[in-house]
């Protein structure tokens, strides 16, 4: 079983201010998805990597996959209170899709 | 509506009944997904279908029944609820193939008294 580790778990910030959360694991993966999950909802898809050194950047939000497929990050640049939720990175190495999930970074977006 | 429908949203049931959670699409995914939501746990897979009567096994199976004698439909049963089984279940179903995310439902949160 494959782990992912997040960090940090927890984070609260200021309107304005830049943050990174970090996925990381031991197991190299063949793509890593970003979710972004608010209260009484389900995750979200956000983006899927694919390629070691990959960089995607959606609006404000920059995903980049680690060169050796082994870890990910999410930079959010000037974050606002509609950021907050909480961030999940999941991955799959094997068939049938099934996804791996880590327990996620909870982002608060103080105004 | 088109998408993915969970229900109930939330349901209490006493310890040791039969409860089902239903899980409806209407993308005729062929995978669909079910996963448990716990403080210090994460998203957890359950059971998994990769196309009409076709199940099997994930990570925490035990105490589950799942069923798919339809594309679209993929009910959960709890067959003897426990107070451990108190947790917000999560649906999903995905294309085949190619680097597609996971759809979620909205979730149901049951409470086992």
């Amino acid at each position: 079983t494959q782990l992912l580790e997040q960090s940090p778990q927890f984070l609260s910030i200021q309107e304005g201010e830049n943050l990174t959360v970090y996925c990381n694991s031991s197991s190299v993966f063949s793509s890593l998805q970003w979710y972004r999950q608010e209260p009484g909802e389900g995750p979200v898809l956000l983006v899927t990597v694919v390629t070691g050194g990959e960089v995607k950047k959606l609006k404000r939000l920059t995903f980049q996959f680690g060169d050796a497929r082994k870890d990910s990050s999410l930079h959010i640049t000037a974050a606002q209170p509609g950021d907050t939720g909480l961030y999940l990175c999941a991955a799959s190495g094997g068939s049938n899709y099934k996804l791996t999930f880590g327990k996620g970074t909870l982002l608060t977006v103080n105004p | 509506d088109a998408g993915i429908t969970q229900s109930p949203r939330y349901k209490i049931t006493e310890t040791g009944r039969q409860v089902t959670l239903m899980c409806h699409q209407t993308w005729s995914h062929s995978y669909m997904f079910w996963y448990r939501q716990d403080l210090g746990h994460g998203l957890r897979l359950i059971y998994y279908s990769a196309a009409a009567d076709i199940t099997d096994k994930g990570e925490v199976p035990d105490g589950y029944v799942v069923s798919r004698s339809k594309t679209e439909n993929f009910p959960l049963t709890l067959e003897s609820a426990t107070r451990s089984q108190t947790s917000v279940y999560f649906c999903a179903s995905r294309f085949t193939g190619g680097d597609y995310g996971y759809t979620f439902g909205s979730g149901t949160r049951l409470t086992v008294v």
